[in-house]
């Protein structure tokens, strides 16, 4: 069975850089890497997606290595609103775009 | 302007009754999806309409029917509610499936549904 993996948790000061690490046990070519974080009690936020290139938007930073079965997810200068469940979700463009959430990062991010 | 709307935000209800979770988007999306949280945080999809119909459908009691009367609305009916059923209830909306903005989705705050 294919197997997103992710730490339980992280830790990161407030000011620093918040790198999140996901794999995936298989991931085929026409699979998105997504991420996605759940802020306490909200409902979950996009971030970023990428499919093999290096992605950068106003939120993050996502490098995807070469075989594609890693993924970082870089949040340049973590506040503290940054503390949140992180998911690494994979996504074949298909007739339906079911996200599959997994148990995803527990990041908190400390004065 | 909240982009995805849901109604209520707190429901507490006892077994047997019947309740709905209204969901709304002013995003000109024409994809909406029903997701469950549970107490142990897992989120799993329900339901996924496009343009009005039904494309996903997940193993979900058929007590559970969604409706959705126009490409902005999605709502869920829940007949004869068990103390299981007790969960957050997220609506999301996005762009059409086949894109990989489809899975680009917006999240409306959830409904908290408690069964006693």
């Amino acid at each position: 069975d294919a197997k997103t993996t992710q730490p339980p948790s992280m830790d990161c000061a407030e000011g620093r850089a918040a790198n999140l690490p996901c794999n995936h046990s298989t991931i085929s070519g026409n699979e998105y890497v997504y991420w996605y974080r759940q802020i306490h009690s909200q409902g979950p936020q996009y971030i970023i997606h990428g499919l093999k290139n290096n992605e950068t938007n106003e939120m993050a930073s996502l490098i995807i290595t070469e075989d594609r079965k890693s993924s970082t997810l870089i949040l340049p200068h973590a506040t503290l609103r940054d503390t949140a469940v992180y998911y690494c979700i994979k996504g074949r463009v298909t007739s339906g775009s079911r996200l599959t959430f997994g148990e995803g990062t527990q990041l908190t991010v400390n004065p | 302007d909240t982009a995805v709307s849901q109604t209520p935000k707190y429901l507490v209800t006892q077994m047997g009754n019947d309740k709905s979770i209204k969901c709304e988007q002013n995003l000109g999306h024409d994809t909406m999806y029903w997701y469950k949280q549970d107490s142990k945080k897992f989120l799993k999809i329900m339901f996924s309409y496009n343009n009005k119909e039904l494309i996903i459908n997940e193993t979900v009691p058929n007590r559970f029917s969604p409706k959705s009367p126009d490409k902005a609305h999605l709502n869920l009916h829940i007949n004869s509610l068990e103390l299981g059923d007790s969960a957050v209830y997220f609506c999301a909306s996005s762009l059409s499936p086949g894109l990989p903005t489809s899975y680009e989705q917006y999240f409306g705050p959830g409904t908290r549904l408690t069964v006693t």
